[in-house]
């Protein structure tokens, strides 16, 4: 089973500022079944990034994701209020699927 | 609109059985895979299972196998998850969410609001 490490586990930034997001696998993945998911208090996930790089319907251009291997990363170029949330990235393998532990971006 | 609206959970004693539902709307339910992810509240995610769109193929995480049970009535646009033997580990928020392929990368969308599950006597 592929484990997802994401880090750091909590970012403190302020609006405006950068955020970069690190998903490492813990072996190689294929970039098509690296994914990436924001969650807000009390909601459920929705989805941001595919395919490691792909923007999901409706995500604005200040999220992109990068990387292939074993290390990837999300990318916020300058944050929006409405950014402060906690992401995820997803492995989907073949019979199984992991989920990293998650990053929370806080002000 | 797309929709997934999920049921059935609630306070469950140690050793007992639990069946959550998801109803599904806006979509041909039959043409896409279907998943349940769990969440303890204020952690991560954790998947659970995942269903092929005719019924006919699972799988499961291996802290939930041989003990749930991912099933589906497409005539019925319905996802289920019958939930036996559970414990207090299994406590969790369940969401279900639909697998869709955009340009042939897996993702999950939408998600639906979740049913919260409570193991405890």
């Amino acid at each position: 089973e592929i484990v997802l490490t994401q880090s750091p586990g909590t970012l403190s930034l302020s609006p405006g500022e950068r955020a970069t997001l690190s998903c490492r696998a813990s072996q190689s993945v294929s970039t098509s079944d690296l994914a990436w998911y924001q969650q807000k208090p009390g909601q459920p996930p929705r989805p941001l990034i595919y395919g490691a790089s792909s923007r999901a319907t409706g995500i604005p251009d200040r999220f992109s994701g990068s990387g292939s291997g074993t290390d990837f990363t999300l990318t916020i170029s300058r944050l929006e209020p409405e950014d402060f949330a906690v992401y995820y990235c997803r492995h989907y393998g073949s019979s199984s699927l992991t989920f990293g532990g998650g990053t929370k971006v806080e002000i | 609109e797309v929709q997934l609206v999920e049921s059935g959970g609630g306070l469950v004693q140690p050793g007992g059985s639990l069946r959550l539902s998801c109803a599904a709307s806006g979509f041909i339910f039959s043409r896409n895979w279907m998943h349940w992810v769990r969440q303890v509240p204020g952690k991560g995610l954790v998947w659970v299972s995942r269903i092929d769109g005719e019924g006919t193929g699972t799988a499961y995480a291996d802290s939930v196998k041989g003990r749930f049970t991912i099933s589906r009535d497409n005539a019925k646009n319905t996802l289920y998850l019958q939930m036996n033997s559970l414990r207090a580990e299994d406590t969790g928020i369940y969401y279900c969410a639909r697998d869709i392929r955009y340009s042939g990368h897996p993702t999950f969308d939408p998600w639906g609001q979740g049913t919260l599950v409570t193991v405890s006597s």
